[in-house]
Order: structure tokens, then sequence, then C-alpha cells
């Protein structure tokens, strides 16, 4: 079945600076790969999503980019802010409804 | 609002009890899912259901149960099977293939 690999585990950036974290799949037939925000004691919300027939897709400080033959997808926060610190997660999933596949997750601290 | 449910939000089980986690969504989702969260482990498929009357194991099914009765409603028991139940314990709906899934604000069950 499908493995996603999240790195680093935990990240630590100045206000103002990028952040970037990264992951791995290991099934090419997967097409879907979301990014998930969750902040203490809440259920993960949608940050940003790509699919596999696009290389980098762009929403004000966030983007995600994708490379498909490396099998690899990263997301990408500039001028980071205070409230971005949160843990963050990678998923990927395959045609035909199957289930997301998450990474472990990276918590992520911004200092003001 | 549409949205989706979990119920309670914090839950206490003496050892050798059956507990029951609610999940209702009002967002027409087929698919809904069951995750499990421990700390640096990411999210964790317990089961899922693609379709009313229908459900399959994840990855962590061992002790745990559901049904599938209704569109709206995906109900998990943690029986006493389950040796080690204490966690956060996150549902989830989404439309159908490479959508996002939404999740509930989960519910924390402790040993006691």
């Amino acid at each position: 079945g499908e493995n996603v690999e999240q790195h680093p585990s935990t990240l630590s950036v100045q206000e103002g600076d990028s952040a970037v974290i990264k992951c791995t799949y290991s099934d090419s037939a997967s097409n879907y790969f979301p990014w998930y925000k969750q902040e203490l004691g809440k259920g993960p919300q949608l940050i940003i999503d790509i699919r596999s027939n696009v290389g980098e897709k762009k929403d004000q400080r966030i983007a995600v980019t994708l490379n498909k033959t490396a099998k690899h997808f990263s997301l990408h926060i500039t001028e980071t802010q205070p409230e971005d610190s949160a843990v963050y997660f990678c998923a990927a999933s395959k045609p035909g409804n199957t289930p997301l596949v998450f990474g472990k997750g990276t918590r992520l601290s911004v200092i003001a | 609002d549409g949205g989706i449910t979990q119920s309670p939000k914090y839950l206490f089980r003496k050892e050798g009890q059956n507990v029951t986690l609610s999940c209702e969504q009002n967002l027409n989702h087929d698919a809904m899912y069951w995750y499990r969260q421990d700390p640096g482990q990411g999210l964790r498929l317990i089961y899922y259901s693609q379709i009313v009357n229908d459900f399959q194991k994840g990855d962590i099914a061992e002790g745990y149960s559901v049904s599938r009765e209704k569109k709206e409603s995906f109900p998990l028991t943690v029986t006493s099977a389950q040796k080690n139940p204490t966690a956060f314990y996150l549902c989830a709906s989404r439309i159908g293939d490479g959508t996002e899934a939404f999740f509930g604000q989960g519910t924390r069950l402790t040993v006691v």
C-alpha cells in the first residue's frame, strides 16, 4: 500500500522567514496530494492541495510543488507569522475514492 | 451550517468497557473515515466506508467496529479488545475521488 514519509518532524523559524516541509510517497498511482493544518485540540483543516496533472500551486503565502518523477511534494510557507504555528500533515491518495494516507506530521513553531 | 460533528469531545472509559464515538455529517458525502491520532504517529486509518451498508478495515482495525446504516452517520465502537485505546479519534468525510476530506473536531478517549 501507499506509504508517505514527512520531514522534518519539528521546524522552528523566525517570524518573516520561509518554512519548507517535504513529503515523499511510494505509490506512483497516487494522484491527489493535500496539506492539512492542525491546531491544538482541533481537527485538521485543508490549507492547499495539488493534483498530479499540476506541478505547482500557490495561494497567497502558501505554495505546494509536486515532482511526480521523484515522487515527492513540498509545502512552502513564506513570510511566516506566529499564527502559522501548528502541526502540518501531508497526505496522498490514489484514484478510486481510496482513503488518504497521511505523513506523521511536522510541528512548526514561528518565533516572534 | 454544513459540516461534520463528532461527539462527545471528551470520553472516559473504564477498562473492559465498550464505548461508541459518534460521527454525523450533513455534507451529503458518500465516503466517511475514522482515524486515530497518537503523538508522533500521524493519522492512522481505522475503518472507512465508501457507501451506506458497506465498510472496509483500515490499517489498525483490531479492537474496533463500525456501522454505516445511514449516509449521515458512521459511529465507531471501541471494544474491550482494543488494548491501548487512549488516543485522539478523528472522523472525516469526502464527496469522492481526489477531493478534500473534511474533519470533525475529534474525540479524546481516555481509559481510566
